[in-house]
């Protein structure tokens, strides 16, 4: 099956630990994005990547962390500096192409909970 | 920067029945694209239509279609003959036309409920 793969699907973190939340696609997709949702809230881009091996700070970075070695995996690393971390993570990828057929697809997302 | 508002936090609709879900934006930028996705229980994102700002057209897909102002820079989807699978959080999204590094910019939502 083609698509994007995010584990767990629930996460439970003590607060000061560090999680990293897993993101995988098959979709030969360059491009993978992490956003944050929160109640009341649209998605909130957190970190964004073109290729393997670079990445941007997308509008909430601060307290997030991210990395990029392989073109399939795109990890995101919830560090204890976010002060508030409790959220929905959905990671994303984009199908290059021509005007609209240029893309974001979306995996089913990581509920994190801080205790 | 932009800014996409979607003013209605919840909406209802009875099932069979036709529903509009307003959005509006704000840019400088001539050409960009316009989304709307669904957001079901399973919270799973569903791309539900696009539009490209610079066709005139209004874009359509099956009983969804889309009211694309660009003047009034409002975008609004219309869902005929609502059906109990349609109710879901729908979010409406920006991105500009080019760039490698364009971005979606989302709004706040709407939760759509559909009553038998």
């Amino acid at each position: 099956d083609g698509g994007i793969t995010q584990s767990p699907k629930y996460l439970f973190r003590k607060e000061g630990q560090n999680v990293t939340l897993s993101c995988e696609q098959n979709l030969n997709h360059d491009a993978m994005y992490w956003y944050r949702q929160d109640p009341g809230q649209g998605l909130r881009l957190i970190y964004y990547s073109q290729i393997v091996n670079d990445f941007q700070k997308g509008d909430i970075a601060e307290g997030y962390s991210v990395s990029r070695e392989k073109k399939e995996s795109f990890p995101l690393t919830v560090t204890s500096a976010q002060k508030n971390p409790t959220a929905f993570y959905l990671c994303a990828t984009r199908r290059p192409g021509q005007g609209v057929e240029d893309t974001q697809y979306f995996g089913p997302g990581t509920r994190l909970t801080v205790l | 920067a932009q800014t996409v508002t979607q003013s209605q936090p919840e909406m209802s609709v009875q099932e069979a029945e036709t529903v509009t879900l307003s959005c509006t934006y704000d840019t400088s930028e001539s050409d960009y694209y316009l989304f709307w996705y669904k957001q079901p229980p399973s919270r799973q994102m569903i791309l539900v239509i696009r539009q490209e700002a610079y066709k005139q057209q209004n874009a359509t897909e099956n009983r969804f279609s889309v009211n694309f102002q660009k003047a009034a820079k409002s975008f609004s989807l219309k869902i005929s003959d609502s059906q109990l699978g349609d109710a879901a959080m729908y979010f409406c999204a920006y991105r500009t036309y080019t760039g490698a590094n364009s971005k979606l910019t989302f709004g706040k939502g709407i939760t759509l409920s559909v009553r038998p």
